[in-house]
């Protein structure tokens, strides 16, 4: 169990489109679901927190306007990267989190999406 | 804030045992993790640790000293499979995110 995916896992576009990419929960509900953004030969950079129904929490320095985050349910979560450039490119994982068996809050990672800006 | 040290890279054979190590820094400590990731891939979980002392599963080992902000990561018998970077992360009890460190390239030799 505790399966997270997400669409597209690869994409290219043309600079100053936007792309979305979608987080989903496949067989439990989240209580919420964390956005990360890893460049080549670097560690998973935090970008946000998202939570059902509210405002995503964001990281300083992450943009939000460019950066959009919509938790529309307990399973699915949305990141739009608005007017992508091709610094954005990146390998972006979400994850989702669940009070597991160990007693603590376990987080899933998906298997990532690679955005590659032309 | 949080700050997470491990080294970038190291090398082992084949066979070998190898201790990756990780300090960190935290004021809302609430478990510390460990991740493996091969290239192009997500992260997958390994262990972790919340009190202090070893948890062993299989052939990897994560050991915590709580007081000394300090765990390390331990693989025996070593396969060329285990070629990967391993992530250790620690989560804050404040608002439950999980902050990664940079990650350690581990190169497995023949």
């Amino acid at each position: 169990g505790a399966v997270v995916s997400q669409h597209p896992s690869w994409v290219i576009c043309k600079s100053g489109t936007s792309v979305k990419i979608e987080c989903r929960s496949l067989d439990f509900q989240a209580t919420t679901m964390f956005w990360y953004r890893q460049f080549p030969k670097q560690s998973l950079m935090l970008m946000a927190t998202s939570n059902e129904g509210s405002k995503a929490t964001y990281e300083q320095g992450v943009e939000k306007d460019k950066f959009l985050i919509n938790h529309a349910s307990l399973t699915l979560s949305t990141l739009t990267v608005t007017s992508a450039h091709p610094e954005d490119s990146s390998f972006y994982i979400c994850s989702a989190s669940l009070l597991g068996a160990l007693g603590h809050n376990e987080q899933f990672f998906g298997p990532g999406t690679r955005l590659t800006v032309l | 804030g949080q700050n997470i040290d491990q080294p970038t890279e190291m090398t082992a054979t084949e066979g070998a045992i190898v201790q990756i190590n990780c300090t960190y820094q935290t004021s809302g400590f609430n478990g510390l993790f460990w991740y493996q990731q091969h290239a192009g891939e997500a992260p997958t979980f390994l262990s972790y640790n919340v009190l202090d002392g070893l948890e062993e599963k299989g052939r990897f080992s994560s050991f915590l000293s709580r007081s000394k902000g300090y765990s390390y990561l331990l693989l025996k018998e070593l396969q060329m499979k285990d070629s990967a970077s391993y992530l250790c992360a620690v989560r804050d009890y404040r608002d439950d995110k999980i902050i990664f460190g940079k990650g350690t390239r581990l190169h497995i030799l023949p």
